[in-house]
């Protein structure tokens, strides 16, 4: 298992705050991602990356910023929390599965309520 | 740009029946498909994979349908059970890139 923590787990939060979801891996793998999760929308990424400092925008990234100070943390943070980013964000590791390709481990998820 | 087309949205199977998912891609260079299995208030979690070289795998009660030609994977699960009531994401990636790309998923209830 890749030892991976989201907090918070449930969070509500007022319009135009701002929120940092925190992701943390036990396990040094180097890229790590966040999914937003939505009926009818399936998984969206929102941002990942793909070592320390360094991190790319997914399909869905308006709105939101990142941070990876360090290898085993991955910070999501909406700069100003809309009611439109009401869902549940997932973090995700991948790791190398042997003769196959890479799998993606996933957190437990937040589930994040802006009213 | 939506690259895996998932197809139910949602599906009811009674026990014991088949429950079959259906995912097509359009991207070529993909060249891994795992499926994922989600229950409620959980993340994904892998459940089975396959590689193109291979028109089918199988695990227990659940198979991978591969038709390279048309583009086109499913999932078969074989006497469906009310455990297996869940959400079903298929994905797609190049081997060598650690980035998968997601159908929207397919929510599957299993009735007695």
């Amino acid at each position: 298992d890749a030892g991976i923590t989201q907090s918070p787990r449930h969070k509500v939060t007022e319009t135009g705050t701002p929120v940092t979801l925190r992701c943390h891996q036990t396990e040094n793998h180097r890229y790590m991602y966040w999914y937003r999760q939505d009926p009818g929308h399936g998984l969206r990424l929102i941002h990942y990356s793909y070592g320390v400092k360094d991190t790319d925008k997914g399909e869905v990234s308006d709105g939101y910023s990142v941070s990876r100070s360090k290898t085993e943390d991955f910070l999501l943070t909406l700069e100003s929390a809309t009611s439109s980013q009401t869902s549940v964000y997932f973090c995700a590791i991948s790791e190398s599965i042997f003769g196959m390709g890479y799998g993606y481990t996933f957190g437990s998820g937040t589930r994040l309520t802006v009213v | 740009q939506q690259q895996v087309k998932q197809s139910p949205q949602s599906l009811i199977v009674q026990k014991g029946g088949i429950s079959i998912i259906n995912c097509a891609y359009e991207n070529t260079a993909f060249d891994y498909f795992p499926w994922y299995q989600q229950f409620p208030g959980k993340g994904p979690a892998l459940l089975i994979a396959i590689r193109p070289d291979v028109s089918e795998k199988k695990e227990g009660r659940f198979t991978i349908s591969f038709n390279k030609s048309a583009k086109q994977f499913s999932l078969h699960i074989m006497d469906s059970q009310p455990g297996d009531s869940a959400t079903y994401f298929c994905a797609a990636g190049a081997f060598g890139n650690e980035k998968l790309t997601f159908g929207t998923g397919t929510r599957l209830t299993i009735i007695p």
